[in-house]
């Protein structure tokens, strides 16, 4: 059964920072990963979907990794912003299936 | 396009109460997912559909949960009756051909069964 992690849960960090969030995933027999941003009292936002062939996605300040064998996913943010200040989760399509595995999520607060 | 708008967007209720939670998906979307989100379990899957047919509702918790889809544009989660740990934020998304790619998701119904 895939399960995935997220790690930390939640964190804390001055304005300006660069950050990293971390993923894990048990089964590497996935379609893509993507990564969501989830603001309070708010549906989920996509923000980048990394597809298996791939190892990084960039957005603007975002990048994603994925290295699918060793199970993990990283999202970086460059030179956090207050508006970053929300909820990231992270998502995987298992082979043989139209579904999405998330994680419990990183809160993320960002401070002046 | 509007994106997915979910209907009600609040609704408290006493239990055994019928609650019926209502979405509109993207037009042109093949795929419609309903989602339920709370603070133990985290955002857990309970039933999708491919062009308006059921395809897998093994995330609905029990047979008090219902779902349909009677066209592109409309589907609709009913519980009935409505227990206290059914309160949580039920969330609609939609995608585009493979259900893989990208979901879109609506703004929730928070739902208190009090």
């Amino acid at each position: 059964k895939q399960e995935v992690t997220q790690i930390p849960a939640a964190l804390s960090v001055p304005e300006g920072e660069n950050l990293v969030l971390n993923c894990s995933f048990t089964d590497s027999a996935i379609y893509n990963l993507q990564w969501f941003r989830q603001d309070p009292g708010k549906g989920l936002t996509s923000l980048l979907l990394i597809q298996s062939s791939q190892r990084e996605q960039t957005s603007g300040r975002l990048n994603a990794s994925l290295d699918k064998s060793s199970g993990r996913s990283t999202l970086y943010i460059a030179a956090s912003q207050p508006g970053d200040s929300a909820t990231y989760l992270c998502a995987v399509s298992p082979y043989n299936t139209d579904k999405l595995i998330f994680g419990t999520g990183t809160r993320l607060q960002v401070f002046p | 396009d509007a994106g997915v708008i979910q209907s009600p967007r609040h609704e408290v209720t006493e239990m055994g109460q019928e609650v019926t939670l209502r979405c509109k998906p993207i037009s042109g979307h093949d795929y419609l997912f309903w989602y339920r989100q709370t603070m133990m379990r985290g955002l857990e899957l309970l039933i999708y559909f491919n062009n308006n047919v059921p395809i897998d509702d093994s995330g609905m918790p029990e047979d008090r949960f219902s779902a349909k889809m009677p066209n592109a544009s409309f589907s609709t989660l009913k519980i009935q009756p409505s227990e206290p740990r059914d309160s949580a934020v039920y969330f609609c998304a939609s995608s585009q051909g493979l259900a893989w790619e990208t979901q879109y998701f609506g703004p929730g119904t928070r739902l208190l069964v009090l």
